[in-house]
This record gives C-alpha cells, structure tokens and sequence, in this order.
C-alpha cells in the first residue's frame, strides 16, 4: 500500500468557508497531483506539481490553489467554498519511474451546504 | 483527442462467475495502460501495467490484455469474490511530456452477488 495520504477524509461545510485539504506522501515523489471526481465519471486533474515550488493548473479550471512548499506536502485550498465543489478530491503521488506511476491517496469527500 | 472509453458502464454477476471489462483509446503517443480498482470511498489502486510491447498481465486472478494495433485492453477476472465489487478503471499514459499525464475512463462499476 501507498504512502500517501488525506486528511480529512469527509468535510460537510457552508457556503463562504475557506478550506484546506491536505495530502502528504512519505515515499519523497516529486510529483504530486489533485485530481477531482464525481459520482461514476472519470477522475479530472485540477492541478499538478513537478517539485518543490512549482504547481501547475490541470485539464479542468478550478477555483482552488495548491502550494508545495515541502516536497512531502502538497495541499489544496478553496477560499471561499460553494456547493458546486461539492465532489471527492484525490492526491496521488509520482516518483517519475519511466511508467509513471501514480499512488493514490484515500480521497476527501467535500460538501458544501 | 485524447479519449478512454469502457464498456459495460455496470455489470452484475454471480459470486464465482468470470467476467471481462472492456477498454477502447484514442491516446496518443501511447505509453502504457493500466487497470485500476476503486473501492467505494477510497483512491484508485493499480492492478496491472502494461506497456507497447507487452500483450498480456496477470495479478491473481486479474488478467488484463492489450492489442495497440487496435487500441484496445480488456480485464478478465476469474473466479469473481464478494471483494470484487468495485469500480474498475482503465487509465492510459502518454509519451508526450515529463508529467507522465493519465487519461482515465469513467470505469466499469462490477457487483458480485453472493
């Protein structure tokens, strides 16, 4: 099993409220990804990260923010939450090998009232 | 367009029935391909990998192929348990940049019945 992981796992919070969702992997990947999901669709990758200091927007536009100011820790931040982030957010991790495999965390289930 | 399409959406069988996931792709350069197991609730898992050379994985009694002449892959699972019941996905890679980015079907939703 992956070292990564996702704290919290389920987050129900009203309208307007910042929220911080975190993710750390203890396997020293310099890659790390957030991706979001809803209920039988594909996973979507919102924002990404080479490395240290470096984060990237993905494929599908996302109010939210990444830092990755450690290598180990990559979290995601929604300043003022809306139902429509209502949806599981998953964190993987890379290590770069030439197959790129990706590790995935447990996911949080955000909902917003 | 890069695009992982599965089939059936949802499958239903019967504890100690085999069945098999279907995977069509549209990504190219292609890397590889993979079949992931989703619990409910929890982070995809790996099942297997397979890359342009090779035709076929096993993993227990997971057995996955691939054809990239015809760009497709299918996941055979035999001797199906209760613990199967889950959402399997097939993702692929491709060559074209260092992120190694992932194209994710929407994943075949298996139920074992008992």
């Amino acid at each position: 099993e992956a070292d990564i992981y996702q704290t919290p796992r389920y987050l129900v919070i009203g309208t307007g409220k910042k929220i911080t969702l975190e993710c750390s992997q203890t396997m020293g990947h310099d890659k790390m990804y957030w991706y979001q999901q809803d209920p039988g669709m594909e996973l979507h990758l919102i924002h990404y990260s080479y490395g240290v200091n470096s984060t990237e927007k993905g494929d599908l536009s996302s109010e939210s923010t990444v830092s990755r100011i450690r290598t180990e820790h990559f979290p995601l931040t929604l300043e003022s939450a809306r139902p429509s982030h209502t949806s599981q957010y998953l964190c993987a991790s890379s290590g770069g090998d030439s197959t790129y495999e990706q590790y995935f965390g447990p996911g949080t289930r955000l909902t917003v009232t | 367009k890069n695009q992982v399409e599965q089939s059936p959406q949802s499958l239903i069988i019967l504890e100690g029935k085999n069945c098999t996931l279907q995977c069509n792709y549209t990504v190219s350069p292609f890397s590889n391909l993979r079949w992931y197991k989703q619990d409910t609730g929890r982070g995809p898992v790996s099942l297997t990998i397979m890359t342009f050379s090779e035709n076929t994985k096993s993993n227990g009694r997971y057995t996955a192929t691939l054809d990239a002449d015809t760009k497709q892959s299918s996941l055979h699972i035999t001797a199906s348990q209760l613990s199967d019941s889950a959402s399997y996905i097939c993702v692929v890679s491709d060559r074209g940049s260092t992120l190694g980015r992932l194209y994710f079907g929407r994943g075949t939703q298996l139920t074992v019945w008992p």
